[in-house]
Formats: structure tokens, C-alpha cells, sequence
């Protein structure tokens, strides 16, 4: 199982310029979550998904982020216009139903200069 | 969800036990104390949860006081890559509820 996978693994952009970060979950992992991790702020969930459905997007910081996920195997959160303090890493876990084990990717460390 | 208090930071002595504490004086009865770690530049990684009993697996024990209001994770012989940030959440079963993750404990096992 190649776990949950991450790219870009690192982007940097300019102010202004869309982003788009993507996540494949394990496979058979119906839950998926979106966090970003600052170091003024932690470890903060953004969204999560079950079954490809948007569950609660109450972390969501504003109306430049957004997040999709068209099918069990793939999901994206975009932030368009970025701005400098969207400089975080962000990491996509998925889980099983019922289960208490959330799977982290190795995150997208992402510089908006 | 209830929340949890941690000490900012620990260091352990490595081959010793790391003992790392965790109040959740809130909790209700049907969450689960959930355990976390995140090393350096990785995502975090589950470790262990219990929701009353003490449990144990490969990597660590758990330790629940009786009346649930804090609890313990153990390490029974930590070792330098057990160093890494440490983080006690409490949640509800499943995916309903979310990971809230607070600022956790800095482990620092040194030789």
C-alpha cells in the first residue's frame, strides 16, 4: 500500500497566482481530510469528505480556498488568489469508516512569495 | 469536544521510559483519547486510543485514570527517533467527529 499520496511535494508561487494542491487516499478509504499546519497555528482541519461529500467545510478559512473531490481516488484544494499567508504546509489524511486511524500523507509545503 | 492540556515540552533519556501526560478534565462519557505523534517534516502518525481500559500495542501504552479526566501515554524504552512532537486529542468514535489538534508535547529523547 503506497499510503496516502501528496503532490506537489513543495510549490512556491507569487502572490496572486491560483494553487492547486491534489491528494490520492489508500485505496478503500472513504473519509478524506484536508489540514494546514502553521507555526502560529498548528495543526488545523480545513474540510473533510465521506464517500466524496463535502462533510463540514467550517475550516475553510475564506472563499479563496475551495476543495473537490470527483471520485474516491482523487481530491484537490485550490486557493485562488493566493496570498503570503497561505504559506503553511498541508497535509491529506484518509480513514476508514468507523475506524479511529487517520492515515496523514507527507504534506505540500507551500511558499507564496 | 472536550479539550486537552499538555506540558510543552519533555526530554527522556534514551533506552528509559517516556511517560507523557495528557488532562482532558471535559471529556464525556463516550469519547476516546486518541494519541498522535508527528516527527519532523512528516505528517502525523497514529499511535494508540482507549476509551476507559488501558491499552498497549507495538508502540506504546496507554493509561487511563478511572475517572477519565487525564491519562498517560507511555513509551516503555524510547529511542532518539521516538523524538517528535506528541498530541493527546479527544473525540468521538469514528469520523463524525473531528481531530482537534492542540500543541501537543515536544518529546526530546537524548543519548
Amino acid at each position: 500500500d503506497a499510503g496516502v499520496i501528496q503532490s506537489p511535494r513543495h510549490e512556491v508561487t507569487e502572490m496572486g497566482q491560483e494553487v492547486t494542491l491534489r491528494c490520492k487516499p489508500i485505496s478503500g478509504h472513504d473519509y478524506l481530510f484536508w489540514y494546514r499546519q502553521t507555526m502560529m497555528r498548528g495543526l488545523e482541519l480545513l474540510i473533510y469528505f465521506n464517500n466524496n461529500v463535502p462533510i463540514d467545510d467550517s475550516g475553510m478559512p475564506e472563499d479563496r480556498f475551495s476543495a473537490k473531490m470527483p471520485n474516491a481516488s482523487f481530491s484537490t484544494l485550490k486557493i485562488q488568489p493566493s496570498e503570503p499567508r497561505d504559506s503553511a504546509v498541508y497535509f491529506c489524511a484518509s480513514s476508514l469508516p468507523g475506524e479511529e486511524t487517520q492515515y496523514f500523507g507527507p504534506g505540500t509545503r507551500l511558499l507564496v512569495l | 469536544d472536550a479539550k486537552t492540556t499538555q506540558p510543552p515540552s519533555m526530554d527522556c533519556a534514551e533506552g528509559r521510559a517516556a511517560n507523557l501526560p495528557c488532562n482532558h478534565s471535559t471529556i464525556s462519557g463516550n469519547e476516546y483519547v486518541y494519541w498522535y505523534r508527528q516527527i519532523h517534516s512528516q505528517g502525523p502518525q497514529y499511535i494508540i486510543h482507549g476509551l476507559k481500559n488501558n491499552e498497549t500495542n507495538e508502540m506504546a501504552s496507554l493509561i487511563i485514570t478511572e475517572d477519565r479526566k487525564s491519562s498517560t501515554l507511555i513509551l516503555p524504552h524510547a529511542t532518539l527517533r521516538d523524538t517528535a512532537v506528541y498530541y493527546c486529542i479527544v473525540g468521538y468514535r469514528g469520523n463524525t467527529g473531528k481531530l482537534i489538534f492542540g500543541q501537543g508535547t515536544t518529546l526530546q529523547v537524548k543519548p
